[in-house]
């Protein structure tokens, strides 16, 4: 079952915009991981966010994250072409001891035009 | 250094054959996961080892899949009478802890059954 869910499905953006995607769980977390895939195959990590931190940055991307409302949010600055790609978001739970169990959402298809 | 590798990386095989799928995680990390992803889905969890153990094999489908690590570096993912529903891409990950630490990925095995 998958516990994240994320928003939009799909943005298609030109070059040198801003993209901003949205992810909502459901229970409560450890951490929460932002991944991203190109072409369907290996994810690369992007930033992990642990749940008492509000704001994490790195390099063009800002990740926030409010645990009273379940949901985080990806922003990516300044947008390339090579940023194209499908982003997931992934949940670390805390409880029962499973908290190395990462449970995906469906992914944002970010499509970023030259 | 080498990340995680996986092989094959496409394996295509008739229904009720059996194959393996080999992982090998980053030099040291002693946590190791396997995935699947069906299209157009986030993966979703299988197996997850600790050293040489299976601490959690709640996310194996059913008694066709197992997996091994028996000297706790690489990994085997094994299914038995593989069916059509079984075609997916299977993902391995790596991590040096769980709790905190970021799981890295390989490029996975695109398993189809025909």
């Amino acid at each position: 079952s998958q516990q994240g869910e994320e928003d939009p499905q799909a943005l298609s953006i030109q070059e040198g915009e801003n993209a901003t995607m949205n992810c909502s769980y459901k229970t409560s977390i450890n951490n929460l991981q932002w991944y991203r895939q190109n072409s369907g195959r290996g994810l690369v990590h992007l930033i992990l966010i642990r749940s008492n931190e509000r704001e994490k940055h790195s390099g063009r991307l800002r990740v926030t994250l409010d645990t009273s409302k379940k949901s985080s949010s990806l922003l990516i600055t300044a947008s390339r072409a090579a940023d194209t790609a499908s982003y997931f978001c992934a949940t670390s739970r805390n409880s029962g001891g499973s908290n190395y169990k990462l449970t995906f959402g469906k992914g944002t298809l970010l499509t970023v035009n030259p | 250094g080498a990340g995680v590798s996986q092989t094959p990386s496409n394996k295509v095989t008739e229904k009720g054959k059996y194959v393996e799928l080999r992982c090998d995680p980053i030099s040291g990390h002693t946590a190791l996961y396997w995935y699947r992803q069906s299209l157009g889905q986030g993966p979703e969890f299988l197996i997850y080892f600790q050293g040489t153990g299976a601490a959690d094999d709640s996310g194996l489908p059913n008694d066709r899949f197992f997996a091994v690590r028996p000297e706790g570096s690489v990994s085997t993912l094994k299914i038995q009478r593989t069916e059509r529903g079984d075609s997916a891409v299977y993902l391995c990950a790596s991590s040096q802890g769980t709790i905190y630490n970021e799981q890295f990925f390989g490029p996975g095995t695109r398993l189809t059954v025909l």
